[in-house]
């Protein structure tokens, strides 16, 4: 089945303890990014990767960094979480040149307290 | 920039009724998508409908369809024969088809009720 993973589906954590929340695509998409839901404002994008080691800032950056060491897996890192990006997070990916069709993954939830 | 905007927060409606959810939009290009997705409690995000901003006619699928108003940048939803299960948060998003970054750019959202 083709599908967008993310882990951990649920996290609560403390201030400045480092977090890595997985995504990975079995679709061999060469497009994945992060975006942030927070009420009242909708989604935005943190982070973006048009292929294997190639990343760059979305609207919302600060705080976060990626890799994308293999196509099929964009991890997203707080290296020292705070309060502020306690929020619901989403990975999507998307095949080059389709830029209308965007799969997401069923959302991870952090807390940071 | 681009921006979306969906002036209604929440809407509620009876079961069967029909119901119009509204989002405008601006940009400077000519050549976009408009989307509407539904979110329900489990928080998965489903693509309702997609209009092409070169086709002139309005995107349907099956109950849902949208009123594109180009000039007007508008891009509202009508729910026809709405079920308990459309209740749901509803978001309108746009994306440049010339944007390298494949970017989506949401609105707030609106928060949809179906009563029974």
């Amino acid at each position: 089945e083709a599908q967008v993973t993310q882990n951990p589906r649920y996290l609560i954590t403390v201030t400045g303890k480092k977090l890595t929340v997985t995504c990975s695509q079995n679709m061999n998409h060469e497009y994945m990014s992060w975006y942030r839901q927070d009420p009242g404002l909708g989604l935005r994008q943190i982070y973006y990767s048009m292929n294997v080691e190639v990343t760059d800032k979305g609207d919302v950056p600060e705080g976060y960094k990626v890799s994308r060491k293999e196509k099929r897996n964009f991890p997203l890192i707080l290296e020292s979480p705070s309060p502020n990006q306690t929020s619901l997070y989403f990975c999507a990916s998307t095949p080059a040149g389709r830029s209308h069709e965007q799969y997401f993954g069923p959302g991870t939830r952090l807390t940071v307290t | 920039a681009q921006t979306v905007t969906q002036s209604q927060p929440e809407m509620s409606v009876q079961e069967a009724e029909t119901v119009t959810l509204s989002c405008t939009y601006d940009t400077s290009e000519s050549n976009y998508y408009l989307f509407w997705y539904k979110q329900p409690p489990s928080r998965q995000m489903i693509l309702v409908i997609r209009q092409e901003a070169y086709k002139q006619q309005n995107a349907t699928e099956n109950r849902f369809s949208v009123n594109f108003q180009k000039a007007a940048k508008s891009f509202s939803l009508k729910i026809s024969d709405s079920q308990l299960g459309d209740t749901a948060m509803y978001f309108c998003a746009f994306m440049s088809m010339w944007d390298s970054n494949y970017q989506l750019i949401w609105g707030a959202g609106t928060k949809l009720i179906i009563k029974p």
